[in-house]
């Protein structure tokens, strides 16, 4: 299995608290992703990330902000957390082009 | 129109039986194709890269069908443990960082 580890792998937690969740590899790949995933949506790009400090918005990133300092973590930032943000978040890692992305276990989020 | 679409399903079917679905992407300039499987409240697995020539990997078929920019998976002989929901991933030359995923076909495989 690829070496991606999230955390926390639950939490539950207010609407207006701050939450980070992070994703750390051990692969040295250069793209990192977050994704959530939600019933009757699939797998949704909240941001991604193509080196150390370069980071992107994806399909829905609106209430989320991430971080990339060193290359093995990717910071997922909720800054003022809503019931709407209650879902499965998973972070993704890859190699380069062509390549297969490889998933971490995934964060059980509930925001209440 | 979704850059990648598969049906639902679910695609119900006794052990042992033979069992297909398909993924349209909407892109022409898409790179690459991935199955991925996923279980209930697990992560998506990489069951599969798909190849322009097609491929097997034991009781999996991929196939690749550019002129109606769509791919497939075919599943002999099924098992119980077959039954998963089983997503298509693209990449495009444009927006090579970026995978887009179907939504994903529910099998489930019968005793």
């Amino acid at each position: 299995d690829a070496g991606i580890t999230q955390s926390p792998r639950h939490k539950v937690t207010e609407t207006g608290t701050p939450v980070t969740l992070r994703c750390h590899q051990t692969e040295n790949h250069r793209y990192m992703y977050w994704y959530r995933q939600d019933p009757g949506h699939g797998l949704r790009l909240i941001h991604y990330s193509y080196g150390v400090k370069d980071t992107d918005k994806g399909e829905v990133s609106d209430g989320y902000s991430v971080s990339r300092s060193k290359t093995e973590d990717f910071l997922l930032t909720l800054e003022s957390a809503t019931s709407s943000q209650t879902s499965v978040y998973f972070c993704a890692i890859r190699g380069g082009s062509n390549q297969p992305q490889h998933f971490g276990d995934g964060t059980r989020l509930s925001i209440l | 129109r979704k850059e990648v679409e598969q049906d639902p399903g679910p695609f119900n079917v006794p052990e042992g039986a033979t069992v297909a679905f398909n993924c349209t992407y909407s892109n022409s300039a898409s790179q690459s194709f991935f199955w991925y499987r996923q279980d209930c409240r697990k992560e998506p697995k990489l069951l599969m890269s798909v190849y322009s020539s097609g491929n097997e990997d034991g009781r999996f078929t991929a196939q690749l069908n550019r002129a109606s920019q769509y791919i497939s998976l075919l599943i002999r002989d099924s098992k119980l443990s077959d039954s998963a929901t089983y997503l298509c991933a693209v990449t495009s030359v444009e927006y090579d960082y970026k995978l887009s995923f179907g939504a994903g076909t529910t099998v489930t495989v019968r005793a």
